[in-house]
Formats: C-alpha cells, structure tokens, sequence
C-alpha cells in the first residue's frame, strides 16, 4: 500500500472556502480520518467516517470522499483554522493505518 | 485522557521504552484499541502501531523492531522500539483509536520528546 500524499500547503483567505484533499489507494468500505495540529500542540481529530464531527468541531468543517479521494472541507476559513492538518486512512489490506504527510493550512 | 511518561533520551542501538497511562474507565472496553503514534521534529505524524481486544498492528516498516503491551491492571499500556538511531528521534504520542470502517483517534496524549543520542 502506498503512503497518502497531501498538498505540502494551502493557502485561503478569511472567510473563504477551502478543500484539503487527500489521495489514498482504492480502499472500498473505509474512510479516512481528518486531524488538525497547531504548533506545539498534539493533534486534534476534526473529521471521521462519511461526514462527521467530534464534539467540539465548528460545522463549517465537513467531510467526503470520491473514489480514491478524500476532502477536508472547511467553508468560511477563520483565522484559527491556520494549522497542520493530516489524513488518515487504514490500509488496503485493513491491517495498519497511514498518514498523509500533511497540509499546511494558512489564512490569508 | 491519555499520559505518557518515559525517559526523554535514549542511546543508539538501545532500546526505548515508553507508557501510557489511560484514565477515565475505556481501557478495559473491547470497543477500543490504543495506539502509539510519532511526529519527528518539524515532520509529519507517523503510525506506529496499536493493540487491543484482537491482538496489535504494526507499521510494517517498524514491525521487527516495536513491541506493544497492554496491562489491564494498571490500565496502561507501552511501547518498546530497539536498536535505536537518531530517526527515532520523535514526539511520541499515545492516541485511543475507535471504528474500523470509520476509524478515528479520538483522543490523544500531549505527547513526549524522545531523543537518539549518545
């Protein structure tokens, strides 16, 4: 199975929309898991399964997938939304687990 | 909430050895499995492994070199990586993991600094 690739950075302005994508190996029944890391801080989950959201998590972030594909959605990016943020997905044979390399998120 | 606790330098070629202490009454439910997870400075996170009711996974990578434990008595459970290089210089955290299809680490240690020197 292969490592997930991020894009090393995004960038979006206040208040604008922004996807972060993460591309997986065919993976038919599973569904990546979405973390944001501020600096200094341990990693936080924000995203889960189809389209959900721990506790906690402002609902402009959303989830989804397409094929190989999943997206971390966030609609009126704020100013605290400026993090690190991984995917993670189990591995085609369900036996591990894998992290993208992660995206570097900056607000504009 | 997850603690982990172990020494912040280890030597090359040793071994390093890591716990974590689990509050809050999940450790002993079947429904979870618990894993390590590490970050080297200034990189991305890395999986490492985790155990639970249906035994432990490992990053293939890594796998002839970690070990996983759990004591249910103590609700802890630990991580040993041998034959130690200055790679393994990490934040290493312990993380509960939940869900297979819809899997998730929903909560995580503050994590530790372990560094590869002599």
């Amino acid at each position: 199975s292969s490592e997930l690739t991020q894009d090393p950075s995004v960038s979006v302005a206040l208040g604008q929309t922004v996807r972060i994508t993460c591309p997986g190996d065919s993976l038919s029944g599973y569904y990546a898991s979405w973390y944001q890391q501020k600096p200094g801080q341990a990693p936080e989950l924000v995203m889960y399964g189809e389209n959900n959201r721990p506790s906690g998590i402002p609902d402009r972030f959303s989830g989804s997938s397409s094929g190989n594909t999943a997206s971390l959605t966030i609609t009126g990016a704020q100013a605290e939304d400026e993090a690190d943020y991984y995917c993670n997905w189990r591995d085609s044979s369900g036996t591990y687990m894998i992290f993208g390399g992660g995206t570097k998120l900056t607000v504009l | 909430q997850l603690q982990e606790s172990g020494p912040g330098l280890v030597k090359p070629s040793e071994t390093l050895s890591l716990t974590c202490a689990v509050s809050g009454g999940s450790f002993s439910s079947s429904r979870y499995y618990w894993a390590w997870i590490r970050q080297p400075p200034g990189k991305g996170l890395e999986w490492i492994g985790s155990i639970g009711s249906g035994g432990t996974a490992y990053k293939p990578s890594l796998k002839s070199r970690v070990t996983i434990s759990a004591d249910k008595s103590k609700n802890q459970f630990s991580l040993k990586l041998s034959s130690v290089t200055a790679a393994d210089t990490a934040v290493y955290y312990c993380g509960r993991e939940e869900g297979v299809n819809e899997h998730r680490i929903d909560y995580w240690g503050q994590g530790t600094l372990v560094t590869v020197s002599s």
